[in-house]
């Protein structure tokens, strides 16, 4: 059981290109969310989903796209990346149902866009 | 809109000391929960304890605890006991439900460094 994994772990872009952040989990978990975290801030959601199929927006998704085709998948799309979009992302699931729907996260991703 | 407010930017405390790390939120949601995470200098997030806004009980996970006071909306972390690995950011977060009833995503606060002194 690996959990939430996230590659790359570290990535440098230029101003206008494009990557994908990949973000996988085996736990079974509806709920997976993108979050960024930029110095001295708490976590921001950029993106969630609560199924296959199924996205939505959360605090700061301008400038990214995300699908989720699988339930073990979700990537994170920079269309055009730009300097004020690096930061840390890190991955996210969990249950969908309320209770302890505690969520796990990733070892995260360092991004730097030059 | 929910928001949480850490009001405590950097701690410094002696080993083997109990430390009160703040946390206020803010929130229309009946349902909801509270969570505490750590963050080590090596940048992962670790789950330290759980509390809902219906458990009548605070919530404890060995020398954590989580003191919950809803009516001031105040969901403070306890450390017993403070060892010097215990040194790390600490953020509180919120989750409420989304417009369908399910879970939505974490809405955190901007954290409290901690540092546990010999």
């Amino acid at each position: 059981n690996a959990g939430v994994t996230q590659t790359p772990k570290f990535q440098v872009l230029k101003t206008g290109q494009s990557m994908t952040l990949q973000c996988a989990q085996d736990m079974n978990h509806e709920y997976m969310s993108w979050y960024r975290q930029d110095p001295g801030m708490g976590l921001r959601l950029i993106h969630y989903s609560v199924g296959a199929g199924i996205t939505d927006q959360g605090e700061v998704p301008n400038g990214y796209n995300v699908s989720r085709s699988t339930t073990e998948d979700f990537p994170l799309r920079l269309l055009s990346a730009a300097p004020s979009q690096t930061s840390v992302y890190f991955c996210a699931s969990s249950y969908v149902a309320g209770g302890n729907n505690e969520q796990f996260f990733g070892p995260g991703t360092r991004l730097t866009v030059l | 809109a929910q928001k949480i407010t850490q009001t405590q930017p950097g701690m410094f405390v002696q080993e083997k000391e109990a430390v009160t790390l703040d946390c206020t939120y803010d929130t229309s949601d009946q349902s909801y929960g509270l969570f505490w995470y750590k963050q080590p200098s090596s940048g992962e997030m670790i789950f330290l304890i759980y509390q809902g806004s219906y458990d009548e009980q605070n919530a404890t996970e060995g020398r954590y605890s989580l003191n919950f006071q809803k009516a001031r909306k105040s969901a403070n972390l306890v450390i017993s006991a403070s060892q010097l690995g215990d040194s790390a950011m600490y953020f509180c977060a919120m989750r409420g439900v989304d417009s369908g009833g399910g879970a939505d995503g974490l809405t955190f606060g901007k954290g409290t460094h901690l540092i546990i002194q010999p």
